[in-house]
C-alpha cells in the first residue's frame, strides 16, 4: 500500500503564474515532510521540508503548506520559471524526522511554458 | 566540493554475474540509503544505514546486499543480477535527522544498470 501519493503524473503551467503539486499521505507517524527536485540524468535535489508542527513552510519561491487533519501537503511554487521544469517528489519521514527510512511518492513532472 | 559519488554511471551485465556498485560520500554524514526508480513506480528505498555496521532493509530488499565499514562507503552488491533489477539507481547521504540542519538526502547523480 503506497503510504506517500503523488496522484497527478504532470502538470503544465504557463512562467509567471503559480504551480501547486499535491501530496497526501496515509501513515499519521509521518512528522516530517520534504520535496525534492529530479532533472533528468541527475539525483533529486532538496528543496524544501516541514515539520508536523507546522502548517506552513516559506523560501523563497517555494512554499509548503501541511494539512495534518486532511493528510495533505502542497507545495506552491511562485511565480513559476522554465527553469522549474522538472519532476518533483514528495517524500515523508517519522521517528522524528529520522532519514533512515524516506519514503517516496511517485513524483510530478512540472512543465512551465514560457 | 560536497558530494556522494557512485560507480560506474552506466553497467550492461548479464543474469547471475555479480556485481558491485560503489558510494562514497564526503560530508561525514551518518545517513546513507539507496534508493531505485523505476518509471510509473517513483524512488523506492532498498537498504539504509544509519551509521558504520548499522544497517536495514528499505521497501525493495530483495536480491540486494550492502555493508557499511567505513562511514564513507555504502557499496550496494547484486550477488546474482535479474533482470528485474535493470532501473536506475541512487546512493544518497544525510545527517541523521532532518531538524538539525534542515535539509534533506544528498543524492549521487545515478547508476543505470542493465541486466540482460
Amino acid at each position: 500500500d503506497q503510504q506517500v501519493k503523488q496522484n497527478s503524473p504532470s502538470l503544465s503551467v504557463q512562467e509567471g503564474r503559480i504551480s501547486i503539486l499535491n501530496c497526501d499521505y496515509t501513515n499519521s507517524m509521518f512528522d516530517y515532510f520534504l520535496w525534492y527536485k529530479k532533472y533528468p540524468a541527475e539525483g533529486p535535489t532538496f528543496l524544501i521540508s516541514i515539520s508536523s508542527i507546522k502548517d506552513k513552510n516559506e523560501d523563497g519561491r517555494f512554499t509548503v503548506f501541511l494539512n495534518k487533519s486532511a493528510k495533505h501537503l502542497s507545495l506552491h511554487i511562485v511565480p513559476s520559471q522554465p527553469g522549474d521544469s522538472a519532476v518533483y517528489f514528495c517524500a515523508a519521514s517519522a521517528y522524528g524526522g529520522s532519514q533512515g527510512n524516506l519514503i517516496f511518492g511517485k513524483g510530478t513532472k512540472l512543465s512551465v511554458k514560457p | 566540493e560536497a558530494q556522494v559519488t557512485q560507480n560506474p554511471r552506466y553497467l550492461i551485465t548479464v543474469t547471475g554475474k555479480k556485481l558491485t556498485v560503489t558510494c562514497s560520500q564526503n560530508m561525514n554524514h551518518e545517513y546513507m540509503s539507496w534508493y531505485r526508480q523505476d518509471p510509473g513506480l517513483g524512488l523506492r528505498q532498498i537498504y539504509y544505514s544509519m551509521n558504520v555496521e548499522v544497517t536495514d532493509k528499505g521497501d525493495v530488499p530483495e536480491g540486494y546486499k550492502v555493508s557499511r565499514k567505513e562511514k564513507r562507503n555504502f557499496p550496494l552488491i547484486l550477488e546474482s543480477p535479474s533482470p528485474n533489477q535493470t532501473s536506475l539507481y541512487f546512493c544518497a547521504s544525510s545527517l541523521s535527522r532532518i531538524g538539525l540542519a534542515n535539509y534533506g538526502y544528498t543524492f549521487g547523480s545515478g547508476t543505470r544498470l542493465t541486466v540482460v
